[in-house]
C-alpha cells in the first residue's frame, strides 16, 4: 500500500541554520504530495504542496521538489528563525482509495534556538 | 470566509460513555474526511464523505465510530461506549471537491480524554 517515510526527529538548530526533513514515499502512480506544520496548540497548515513530477513547492522560505526518480520531497529552509519550531508532517493524497484520502507521515518535530 | 471549526474543542469522559464530535467545514466544499492524531499511531484517515454520503468508512476502527453529514454541510463523530483507547484529537478536513491534487483544510481539532 501506499505510504510515506519521514525522518526521525526531534531535530534541533540554531537559529539561521540550513534545514532539511526528509520525505519519501511509496506510491501507486504519481501522487500530490504536501508539507503541512503545525504550530503549539494549533491546527495542521498547508506549508506548501507539488502535483507532478519536478515541481516545486514553496511557502515562507521553505521549499520542496516532487522528485520521482527517488521518490521523495524533501523539506528544506535556508535560514530557519525560531518562529519555525513547529512539527513537520509530509502526506500524499492516495490515489488508490478513490478517494484521495491523506496518508500522512510520522511528523518531524523542529526546535529552533536563538 | 471562516475554515473550518470542530467543537467542542476538549473533552474529557469516563470510559464506556457516548461522546458525539461535531465538524462545520467551509462552505462550499463538498468533500469532508476525519482523521484521528494520536502519538502511538500518527495522523490516520477515519471517514470521507462526499456529499451526505460517506463512501469510504475503511479508517473507522471498530462500529462503536459512526459518522453522518447532513445537508452537505455538519458533520458528526460518534463513538460508542468509548474505550480509554480512543483518546486522541480527532481532525477534520474539507476540500472544494475531494480532487487529487486538492488542498484540505483543517480544522483546530477536538482533544478527547477517555478516562
Amino acid at each position: 500500500g501506499n505510504s510515506v517515510t519521514q525522518m526521525e526527529g526531534p531535530v534541533t538548530l540554531s537559529e539561521e541554520a540550513f534545514l532539511t526533513i526528509n520525505c519519501t514515499y511509496t506510491a501507486t502512480g504519481y501522487p500530490s504530495l504536501f508539507w503541512y506544520v503545525q504550530y503549539p496548540g494549533e491546527g495542521l497548515q498547508l506549508l506548501l504542496k507539488a502535483t507532478k513530477a519536478d515541481d516545486k513547492g514553496s511557502n515562507k522560505g521553505f521549499e520542496a521538489t516532487y522528485r520521482k526518480e527517488t521518490t521523495s520531497f524533501h523539506l528544506e529552509k535556508g535560514s530557519v528563525q525560531v518562529s519555525d519550531s513547529a512539527v513537520y508532517f509530509c502526506a500524499l493524497s492516495d490515489l488508490g482509495s478513490g478517494t484521495y484520502k491523506y496518508i500522512f507521515g510520522t511528523g518531524t518535530r523542529l526546535k529552533v534556538l536563538a | 470566509g471562516a475554515g473550518v471549526s470542530q467543537s467542542p474543542s476538549n473533552k474529557v469522559t469516563e470510559k464506556g460513555k457516548d461522546v458525539e464530535l461535531r465538524c462545520d467545514p467551509i462552505s462550499g466544499h463538498t468533500a469532508l474526511y476525519w482523521y484521528r492524531q494520536s502519538l502511538g499511531q500518527g495522523l490516520e484517515f477515519l471517514i470521507y464523505f462526499q456529499g451526505n454520503s460517506a463512501p469510504d468508512k475503511s479508517g473507522l476502527p471498530s462500529d462503536r465510530f459512526s459518522a453522518e453529514r447532513t445537508g452537505g454541510s455538519v458533520s458528526t463523530l460518534t463513538i460508542q461506549r468509548t474505550q480509554q483507547e480512543d483518546s486522541a484529537v480527532y481532525l477534520c478536513a474539507s476540500s472544494r471537491q475531494g480532487g487529487p491534487q486538492e488542498t484540505q483544510y483543517f480544522g483546530p481539532g477536538t482533544r478527547l480524554l477517555v478516562l
